[in-house]
């Protein structure tokens, strides 16, 4: 059982470029989450999904889109790299089936991306 | 003034002690309290769930809310070096549109030394 996979692990980009991190769950979660966690400042929410083709803004998603075509997959686009994202993206999922399991998220290893 | 804070230390404590992780918040609707533990080049990982006020057990740690003071503790019992790690306080409100959309606070690096 791998739970949530993120591809890839490390990313250099130059200003600019754009990019797709990758996101899959082999849980059949029907939530799924974007975050990302720079130094001294904990997790932030960029983008979450509540099921297939349903997707919505969360605290800061400037800069990224995303999209939800199957219950596994979670992409995260970034156009236009810029240095301010510079962090490392962590993509969860959690079940919808009480109140309670749409807070235990299970997260991803993670996707360190360097913008330069 | 973040929603949520929390001492990123670091805390170095030697093998056995007891530790201590606080958090305060500011939101009076944050109803769900989880701590996340957290280590290194990893993601994080639930260790407690809290629902409401009250304390809860398991194992080696106790998780305490107490809503009045907007203060949540992580407690670690005959800590571990293998409990070295960062570990995160995350809150979340009720409602369905909440759920899932976690507060995190800004993590605190505990190292058991020993």
């Amino acid at each position: 059982n791998a739970g949530v996979t993120q591809t890839p692990k490390f990313r250099i980009l130059k200003i600019g470029q754009s990019m797709t991190l990758q996101c899959a769950q082999d849980m059949n979660h029907n939530y799924m989450y974007w975050y990302r966690q720079d130094p001294g400042m904990g997790l932030k929410l960029i983008y979450y999904s509540v099921g297939a083709g349903i997707t919505d803004k969360g605290e800061v998603p400037n800069g990224y889109n995303v999209s939800r075509s199957t219950t596994e997959d979670f992409p995260l686009r970034l156009e236009l790299a810029a240095p301010s994202q510079t962090s490392v993206y962590f993509c969860a999922s959690s079940s919808s089936l009480d109140r309670a399991g749409a807070n235990v998220l299970t997260f991803g290893a993670g996707s360190r991306l360097t913008v330069l | 003034q973040k929603e949520v804070e929390q001492d990123p230390g670091p805390l170095s404590v030697p093998e056995g002690a007891i530790v201590s992780l606080n958090c305060t918040y500011s939101n009076s609707a944050f109803q769900y309290f989880m701590w996340y533990r957290q280590y290194s080049r990893k993601g994080p990982e639930l260790l407690m769930y809290t629902y409401s006020s009250g304390n809860k057990e398991d194992g080696r740690f106790t998780a305490q809310v107490d809503k009045s003071s907007k203060y949540i503790s992580l407690f670690i019992r005959d800590s571990q070096p293998s409990d070295s790690a960062t570990y995160l306080c995350a809150m979340s409100r009720a409602g369905g549109t909440s759920y899932g959309k976690l507060t995190f606070g800004q993590g605190t690096i505990l190292t058991v030394h020993p």
